[in-house]
């Protein structure tokens, strides 16, 4: 099956601060999204991105699909940021594959 | 405007017991999922059901069965827990279609313990 590896594992930031997640995934995908799982454990969709690149505020995420790899861009962080980031794909129908994830934490 | 309703939120059952987590959407979308999540990991997704009537087996269905009871409601049963199945569940449930799979919306999740 497809493989998903996400780096950082792990990400430190003092507030204000910019930075730049990224997911590798091993075969071609028709689904690729960015999750934020809160510290209270609630996941939250970021984008739906199988390719192109797409912005919402801070947030924004560009998936190169043909270099199968999408990167997820946070910038002006802030503390309500911290989480796990994590990528997810799909090759075929409805299997998302999650990555291990990026666990950021904002300091003020 | 709901979303994805998962009950309970807690659970603690003993080795052997049986018990059914339910799953409720209100989105209208014709696919639902189960995933788990263990301590430090990503999601895995034990069983999903692309449209009303159909369930399919994910990456860990072992040890759970699951019901799509109508497009609203999509059910994860655990016949005889194991402290290995001690973990948090995740419904979610997106729009997808053939040849088109769209963002998922997931629950609350239940976090189960077996001891």
């Amino acid at each position: 099956g497809i493989q998903v590896e996400q780096s950082p594992p792990d990400l430190i930031l003092q507030e204000g601060a910019n930075s730049t997640l990224r997911c590798n995934f091993s075969d071609s995908v028709n689904n690729l999204q960015w999750f934020h799982q809160n510290p209270w454990g609630q996941l939250i969709n970021l984008f739906y991105i199988p390719s192109g690149t797409k912005q919402n505020g801070r947030l924004s995420a560009t998936t190169v699909a043909t270099e199968r790899y999408s990167l997820l861009y946070i910038s002006s962080s802030q503390t309500t940021d911290s989480g796990v980031y994590f990528c997810a794909v799909s090759g075929g129908y409805n299997k998302l594959i999650f990555g291990a994830g990026t666990r950021l934490a904002v300091h003020p | 405007n709901a979303g994805v309703t998962q009950t309970p939120k807690f659970q603690v059952l003993k080795t052997g017991q049986s018990m059914t987590l339910q799953c409720a959407q209100d989105m209208n979308h014709n696919s639902m999922y189960w995933y788990r999540q263990d301590p430090g990991m990503g999601l895995r997704l034990i069983y999903y059901s692309a449209s009303e009537g159909t369930t399919d087996k994910g990456e860990v269905p072992n040890g759970y069965n699951v019901s799509r009871l109508n497009k609203r409601e999509f059910s994860l049963r655990l016949e005889s827990a194991a402290p290995s199945q001690t973990s948090v569940y995740f419904c979610a449930s997106s729009e997808a279609a053939a040849g088109n799979n769209y963002g998922y919306t997931f629950g609350s999740g239940t976090r189960l313990t077996v001891v």
